[in-house]
């Protein structure tokens, strides 16, 4: 029973390019968070989706970001012509179903680091 | 928005002592959850709270949500270095199921 499933874990852009981070959840779960640590930061908020649905994307970014879930494949955030302050690692995780009271599984992450 | 806020943001214990991190909301929450996340690692989940005034126990590891539901805290006894790592908190309110996560708290253990 595979767990959250991230790729690419370590990812190198130069400035101005696109990063792509696609994570696929745990069999049976149905929703998906993305978060953006920074070193030595705690976890941000970043968007909440379920297939083919934007739930919460409070904490994205107004331009370059974006994200989506569709029906068939992994989830995917995108961001795009990136810059250096983009370094940072960015977890995936799901859950079960929407209610308040939802647990994550966190995927193991992905590395971005822009030149 | 809602806010989470932790204290300490850094704890340096020699290896027996006792150690608390401290977590507050600026709203009520439905329910609290606390992770673990190891150097390098990625955050595991360790528990969660959902009644006022709850504790809950696990080994050396005591949680607390407090009456009101906007704080709780996260006792570990003799600590270990095993227990090296960040321990974050996260709220979650109302039926969105969205999470807000603290800042953490990072545990160096020193044997």
């Amino acid at each position: 029973n595979a767990g959250v499933m991230q790729n690419p874990r370590h990812l190198v852009r130069r400035r101005g390019q696109e990063a792509r981070l696609r994570c696929s959840p745990m069999k049976g779960h149905s929703h998906v968070y993305w978060y953006r640590q920074l070193p030595e930061e705690g976890l941000k908020f970043m968007v909440y989706l379920q297939k083919e649905n934007i739930i919460d994307e409070s904490g994205m970014p107004k331009e370059r970001f974006s994200a989506e879930f569709p029906k068939e494949g992994p989830s995917i955030l995108r961001i795009q012509q990136v810059v250096r302050g983009d370094s940072a690692a960015y977890f995936c995780a799901s859950s079960p179903r929407q209610s308040g009271a939802n647990v994550l599984t966190f995927g193991a992450g992905s590395r971005l680091t822009v030149l | 928005g809602q806010q989470v806020m932790q204290i300490p943001q850094y704890q340096h214990v020699q290896e027996g002592e006792d150690f608390t991190t401290y977590c507050n909301s600026s709203t009520t929450l439905s329910n609290i959850q606390w992770y673990k996340q190891r150097p390098g690692g990625h955050p595991v989940f360790l528990i969660q709270l959902v009644k006022s005034g709850e504790v809950k126990k696990q080994k050396r590891l005591t949680f607390q949500f407090g009456e009101a539901k906007k704080n709780s805290s996260l006792h570990i006894t003799a600590t270990q270095t095993t227990d090296v790592g960040t321990y974050f908190c996260a709220g979650g309110s109302g039926n969105t199921g969205k999470l807000i996560f603290g800042q953490g708290t990072t545990l160096q253990v020193k044997p």
